[in-house]
């Protein structure tokens, strides 16, 4: 079954450094989702990215963050200039269509 | 705003008791729901859903309803297996134009033999 791969799955960066999450969705698929959660928190919306350009984001996804899909199989998540309270979670997940997501199995930022 | 409220965790079950994972939503317009199920060291995995009002969905024995009336969609499983350990999140999705899944709070459940 095609999955979504996220690399590296346990991420440790100092504060203020710049940090880059790095999914591969499915091949197939048009849709990609950013989500994060914080540990004993809610999985949260980050931003969905749709043609080449953000779609959605939330009130999180600020100018700290931002997208890209470098290259047409990747789609990265770019925070700037890390903060203690971003360490978390984060999924990325892809879709055909905008109706079920496949998820991955999440990367774990730890900002020291 | 769109928000889902879930039973909270974590419940600890024997195996083949019944499972009932209470979740209720508010939202605006005609949501999709959704419960998530994550494995130890897994992604979130769509476990079932439904579109409508009515709407039974179900999946590996899971069921859920979705009940406008109550704004509710609570999971049921009849006879647990120590295999179901795992947290369970509801979700929606708010309706047309919008791609975003709003999350509960992930509800752990653990099946002992």
């Amino acid at each position: 079954e095609p999955e979504v791969t996220q690399t590296p799955s346990h991420q440790v960066t100092q504060m203020g450094q710049e940090v880059i999450l790095r999914c591969v969705p499915i091949s197939n698929h048009l849709y990609f989702y950013w989500y994060r959660q914080i540990l004993g928190q809610k999985v949260e919306f980050l931003v969905s990215f749709y043609n080449n350009e953000i779609s959605e984001k939330s009130e999180i996804f600020d100018d700290q963050f931002s997208v890209e899909r470098p290259d047409g199989s990747n789609f990265t998540l770019k925070i700037r200039s890390t903060k203690l309270e971003d360490s978390a979670m984060y999924f990325c997940a892809s879709s055909e269509e905008t109706r079920s997501y496949t998820f991955g199995s999440g990367t774990r930022l730890t900002v020291v | 705003g769109n928000s889902v409220t879930q039973m909270e965790g974590p419940v600890t079950l024997s195996e083949e008791a019944f499972l009932t994972i209470n979740c209720t939503y508010t939202a605006t317009g005609y949501p999709s729901l959704f419960w998530y199920v994550q494995y130890p060291g897994e992604g979130l995995q769509l476990l079932l859903k439904a579109t409508k009002a009515d709407d039974k969905g179900s999946n590996k024995g899971f069921e859920a309803t979705y009940r406008k009336e109550t704004t509710s969609f609570h999971l049921e499983k009849g006879s647990v297996q120590v295999s179901d350990s795992a947290v369970y999140f509801c979700a929606l999705r708010a309706g047309a134009g919008s791609y975003q899944l709003t999350f509960g709070k992930g509800t752990k459940l653990s099946v002992i033999p």
